[in-house]
């Protein structure tokens, strides 16, 4: 069936980077797009960007716009979404999400926390 | 961006109730509109789209309705799997945004 395996959970400090990684199987991850969202403790979830597989082409939202690239690995079905200059507020689950403007299905989620 | 707006915060229900949760866009977001149930520790469960598609594997007693800034998802008979969070999403635009979410609670 489909699904999407992200990494384990990650403390980072702050200013540093981190990096999430999302396995698909059971779907052509080639046709596929991947997004990220985001969510803080009672907070909403927040999306973050999307890469469209095939062709690599990405969009961000704006206020993440210089601190985020999205990447894929065709080789091994693998999304993954990097997050540079890290601050306290960036603590949240992450998630990994297959579809094109919908959240078709969903990665297990990541907890990132930033803590000094 | 587009604010999503969700009314209530949060419900207090019995099996078999019906229930309705509204989203409501801050501009027209022509039925570009997903739902989705969100249980603790769980990822995300896509429900339905368009306003009113019911996403393949999703019981019939979900349904969605609304147009232009207004939406509506109803679950005709609670049932006990169906206590959870409901969040809605507007896809008209990016940033893609979504409500605060619905807490349905016993």
């Amino acid at each position: 069936q489909m699904q999407l395996v992200q990494s384990g959970p990650e403390v980072k400090k702050p200013g540093t980077s981190m990096k999430v990684s999302c396995k698909a199987s059971g779907f052509t991850f080639s046709n596929s797009a991947m997004q990220w969202v985001r969510q803080a403790r009672g907070q909403r979830l927040e999306w973050i960007g999307w890469i469209v597989v095939g062709s690599g082409s990405t969009k961000y939202a704006q206020k993440f716009q210089e601190r985020v690239t999205i990447t894929r690995d065709m080789s091994t079905s693998t999304a993954s979404m990097e997050l540079s200059s890290l601050r306290s507020e960036d603590t949240a689950v992450y998630y990994c999400a297959a579809g094109s403007g919908t959240f078709d299905f969903w990665g297990q989620g990541t907890l990132v926390t930033v803590s000094s | 961006d587009i604010q999503m707006t969700q009314s209530p915060s949060s419900l207090s229900a019995s099996v078999s109730d019906r229930v309705t949760i509204s989203c409501r866009a801050s501009q027209g977001i022509s039925n570009s509109l997903a739902w989705y149930q969100h249980k603790p520790g769980k990822a995300p469960k896509f429900l339905l789209y368009a306003a009113s598609r019911l996403e393949s594997g999703v019981p019939s007693r979900f349904s969605g309705s609304g147009s232009g800034t207004d939406y509506t998802l109803t679950i005709s008979s609670l049932q006990p799997e169906d206590f959870a969070t409901y969040y809605c999403q507007q896809y008209y635009t990016t940033p893609y945004t979504f409500g605060q979410g619905t807490k349905v609670e016993i």
